[in-house]
């Protein structure tokens, strides 16, 4: 079940410089995305969400764009720092009520290097 | 800020046998739930649970697996006979339940059956 894909398993950006991350998504059911930063042994920690009724989202360094015709979003990040290597989930959820079923994808692991 | 917190950090059992994986959700949040994550694979969803009750459950969470809220703490997974291919990482999340918010996860129990 591939509704939610990274196609890109990995990422290496320059300190200082604009990290992209790209997810995809086949079900137009889904209104609502998120982008989790996971870092080993650790949960995944909530970055920065988008409605579908926005087409961007900006919360200080982080950005999400949606495309909703294309079932694009990407998530930029700049300028990049090394703290910010992580593994990068992106996650998406239909309009169930409040209980909100995430489908993730198989996320991006970023490297910046110092 | 507020945490997920999960316990124990790791688990280790043997097939067949019953394990409890336990979770203290953040105090004001109302909407309760379990994801895995097999190693090498993506994170699912398991279940969520409102009100004292399942909303939401994967066709992954079948007849082995139970969820609990035995006081006003505590959440609990149950997996009655533990089979080789449950071994994952298992994360509780909890959400305030407002409308579009978002998950907040716990660090995860690694659960290996032997």
């Amino acid at each position: 079940d591939q509704q939610v894909k990274q196609n890109s398993p990995s990422l290496s950006v320059q300190e200082g410089r604009i990290s992209i991350l790209n997810c995809d998504y086949t079900n137009s059911m889904f209104d609502y995305f998120l982008w989790y930063k996971k870092y080993p042994a650790e949960g995944p920690t909530f970055l920065i969400s988008i409605s579908s009724i926005k087409d961007k989202n900006e919360d200080g360094r982080f950005t999400v764009f949606l495309n909703k015709s294309a079932k694009h979003l990407s998530l930029h990040i700049v300028p990049s720092q090394p703290g910010d290597s992580a593994v990068y989930f992106c996650a998406a959820s239909e309009a169930a009520g409040s209980a909100r079923q995430l489908t993730f994808g198989s996320g991006t692991q970023l490297t910046v290097l110092p | 800020e507020p945490e997920v917190t999960q316990t124990p950090s790791h688990q280790v059992t043997q097939m067949g046998q019953e394990v409890i994986l336990r979770c203290v959700p953040i105090s004001n949040h109302l909407y309760f739930y379990w994801y895995r994550q097999i190693l090498g694979q993506k994170v699912e969803f398991l279940v969520s649970f409102y009100n004292n009750e399942i909303s939401e459950k994967s066709e992954i969470f079948d007849d082995q697996f139970s969820v609990e809220r035995p006081d006003g703490s505590n959440f609990t997974l149950k997996i009655r006979s533990t089979k080789l291919e449950d071994s994952a990482m298992y994360f509780c999340a909890s959400s305030a339940g407002t409308g579009n918010e978002k998950l907040f996860f716990g660090s995860g129990t690694q659960l290996s059956v032997l």
